[in-house]
């Protein structure tokens, strides 16, 4: 079994329509962080969460905001989806400690179409 | 906002050709990952490097750091198919309660049989 998991794997939804984007890890690790991913943009941290009371914004939050529901949950949600957040979404967790703290593991990824 | 730019951004090659894709920065980072992700999945990390001029290996491929600890380089030796991906750089810098890690935006390998 994987150990991050997301749902959905694929959404198109219509602009204007809230969406929830959901993300859940057997790894144990405390930090879990949502990033999209565009074409010649790369990748871009969206909210990350160092633990279930820490929740933090990234490079590009606005338009978006999340839940750390447990430590093996952490949901993306758009509240008002438009064009522009068309993307493949990621989640990703990594462990706490110097050494491997900033070692990320990803999800398969949410492709949503925003029309 | 720290840059990573990576080279070159596509590369198409020959099976059984050496090839090595360029990770640069004015930043100093406090290590140094690589990724690989293929169609379809996310992102998985093949290595990280924390040491000014360290050099990994696995397998066919080499990772090396930079001696300043700005750049980094991935070396294939004898690609196979099985290469072909989008690899992705990312480096971290650490700072007291806070979080930094900058991604590359990648070179995509396609190597042909």
């Amino acid at each position: 079994d994987a150990d991050v998991t997301q749902t959905p794997r694929n959404r198109i939804t219509k602009t204007g329509k809230r969406i929830m984007l959901e993300c859940s890890q057997t790894k144990g690790h405390d930090r879990m962080y949502w990033y999209r991913q565009d074409p010649g943009l790369g990748l871009r941290l969206i909210y990350y969460s160092f633990d279930v009371k820490d929740i933090n914004k990234g490079e590009i939050s606005d338009g978006y905001s999340v839940s750390r529901q447990a430590q093996a949950k952490f949901s993306l949600s758009l509240e008002s989806a438009i064009p522009n957040q068309t993307a493949l979404y990621f989640c990703a967790t990594s462990a706490t400690g110097t050494g491997s703290s900033y070692e990320q593991y990803f999800g398969p990824g949410t492709r949503l179409t925003v029309t | 906002t720290q840059l990573l730019e990576q080279s070159p951004q596509f590369l198409s090659i020959q099976e059984g050709e050496n090839l090595t894709v360029y990770c640069n920065s004015s930043s100093v980072f406090s290590s140094l990952q690589w990724y690989r992700q293929e169609p379809g999945e996310g992102p998985v990390l093949l290595v990280t490097v924390v040491t000014g001029g360290e050099v990994k290996k696995l397998k066919r491929l080499t990772f090396q750091f930079g001696d300043a600890r700005k750049d980094s380089s991935l070396h294939i030796t004898a690609a196979q198919p099985g290469d072909t991906g989008l690899y992705l750089c990312a480096g971290a810098t650490s700072g007291a309660g806070s979080y930094q890690l900058t991604f590359g935006k990648g070179t995509k390998l396609s190597v042909i049989p």
